[in-house]
């Protein structure tokens, strides 16, 4: 099974308006970290937002925000008051814990291409 | 500027040949990743690095290898190189194993 899933590889939201990023995990790991990377057509990925397994309240950010559903296991990344900035790529990605010593790399998800519209 | 870089910023090369990528990771962080970006595979880690030690491998082919420096830079040596290599390949820097990463601006490497 695929370990994040972002299944809209591509959304629409016009200018000013907020737009919701979907992001569903799949972990049995009880400690663990989400991250949202924002791509713009440059490349580089950019850091936005983090909410770790066991925090109590959904992260914020500015403008973004991460609506945790730990539940659902679903982690999707809000972004209000759109700007045309703002189009690029999305990334959601999650790092699992390991035993003590080892790596904790960041898997990621296909990406949602948004793009704001004047 | 996530204060990760990398060298060179484009690379275009012939299959068969052997390229050496380079990150000079945050000041401080100890924690050196890399990962390829590719059209088919998406975003994929291919190897950790912290302070000196290799700690874990991802999807990274045997042709290619990575080592980190004591001054904590790190390099990815990619030989025999094919086609389907060509990809973007970023660095990331962590200060610790739980603090998020920051990318580097990533190398483009065009194998024709």
């Amino acid at each position: 099974a695929q370990k994040i899933t972002q299944t809209q590889p591509g959304m629409f939201v016009q200018e000013k308006e907020a737009v919701t990023l979907d992001c569903t995990y799949d972990t049995s790991d009880p400690s663990y970290g989400l991250f949202w990377y924002k791509q713009p057509s440059s490349g580089e990925m950019i850091f936005l937002i983090y909410q770790g397994s066991y925090d109590q309240q959904n992260a914020t950010e500015g403008r973004y925000s991460l609506n945790f559903q730990k539940a659902r296991k679903s982690a999707n990344l809000v972004i209000s008051a759109s700007q045309l900035g703002d189009s690029a790529m999305y990334f959601c990605a999650m790092r699992e814990s390991v035993p003590s010593g080892s790596a904790r790399q960041l898997t990621f998800g296909s990406g949602t291409q948004l793009t704001v519209l004047p | 500027d996530s204060g990760v870089t990398q060298t060179p910023k484009h690379l275009i090369t012939a299959t068969g040949q052997r390229v050496t990528l380079r990150c000079s990771p945050r000041s401080g962080d100890l924690s050196v990743y890399w990962y390829q970006q590719s059209l088919d595979q998406g975003l994929q880690f291919l190897i950790h690095y912290y302070n000196g030690e290799e700690r874990a491998k991802g999807n990274i082919l045997e042709r290619f290898s990575a080592q980190q420096f004591p001054d904590l830079h790190s390099e990815l040596n990619l030989s025999s190189l094919e086609l389907g290599d060509s990809a973007l390949y970023f660095c990331a820097s962590s200060a610790s194993r739980n603090n998020e990463q920051f990318f580097g601006p990533g190398t483009r490497l065009t194998v024709l």
